[in-house]
């Protein structure tokens, strides 16, 4: 069975830095385009980061120059190192794997806050 | 990179039908077939509805239905249930490789 698990989450104040990890289990994250989204509270949707083959990324503007997605193939596991925290971070984050044809399959999600 | 245009809310009674509009651009739903809806109940997270416009994953009821005309997608959900209840938010690929997410829409069953 295909499964995302996040974690990583905390409460950290602005201005820090966190990293959260996506472990991946029933299949490899080496072959597969790997997006992070995130929900802010009470909030929709919002798309944050994709990792695609060869190591290329893409993200939104609201987090470019301070996220960083990435992966260790050795472990399995998708990352999302996130740097000069703002309070409108604050949201759960999920990580998905995304098929060709645009379809997600979604992890349970992971709550960052970022408040002083 | 601005949200896809959803309705923010929909209502119908049990049994009827509701239809759910995406509306985006040319570079994004109106160019590819990318695109896919996604239903979350409360305090849950995102459920893999629609994919490739119109195709459903197995396990999905064929109650839910998608197309798309032009730069607009469109979810259906016919014979409205009690559990279909929830935010429901369309997802398009985008010309400059990235992902962009609906303003998302709740359904309510009267």
């Amino acid at each position: 069975e295909e499964q995302l698990v996040e974690s990583g989450g905390g409460l950290i104040q602005p201005g820090g830095s966190l990293r959260l990890s996506c472990a991946v289990s029933g299949f490899t994250v080496r072959s597969n385009y790997l997006s992070w989204v995130r929900q802010a509270p009470g909030r929709g949707l919002q798309w944050v980061s994709i990792i695609y083959g060869g190591e290329n990324t893409y993200y939104a503007d609201s987090v470019k120059g301070r996220f960083t997605i990435s992966r260790d193939n050795s472990k399995n596991t998708l990352y999302l190192q996130m740097n000069r925290l703002r309070v409108e971070d604050t949201a759960v984050y999920y990580c998905a794997r995304v098929s060709l044809n645009g379809a997600f399959d979604w992890g349970q999600g992971t709550l960052v806050t970022v408040s002083s | 990179q601005s949200a896809l245009t959803q309705p923010p809310s929909v209502s119908g009674s049990l049994g009827q039908s509701v239809t759910i509009s995406c509306t985006g651009t040319s570079s994004d739903v109106g160019l590819y077939k990318r695109v896919s809806w996604h239903q979350q109940p409360p305090g849950t997270a995102p459920k893999l509805l629609i994919y490739e416009v119109s195709n459903r994953p197995s396990g999905v009821p064929d109650r839910f239905s998608g197309s798309k005309s032009g730069n607009t997608a469109s979810l259906t959900i016919s014979g409205l249930q009690a559990d279909d209840e929830a935010d429901y938010y369309c997802s398009s690929y985008t010309s400059s490789s990235t992902y962009v997410f609906g303003t998302g829409t709740k359904v309510t069953v009267l």
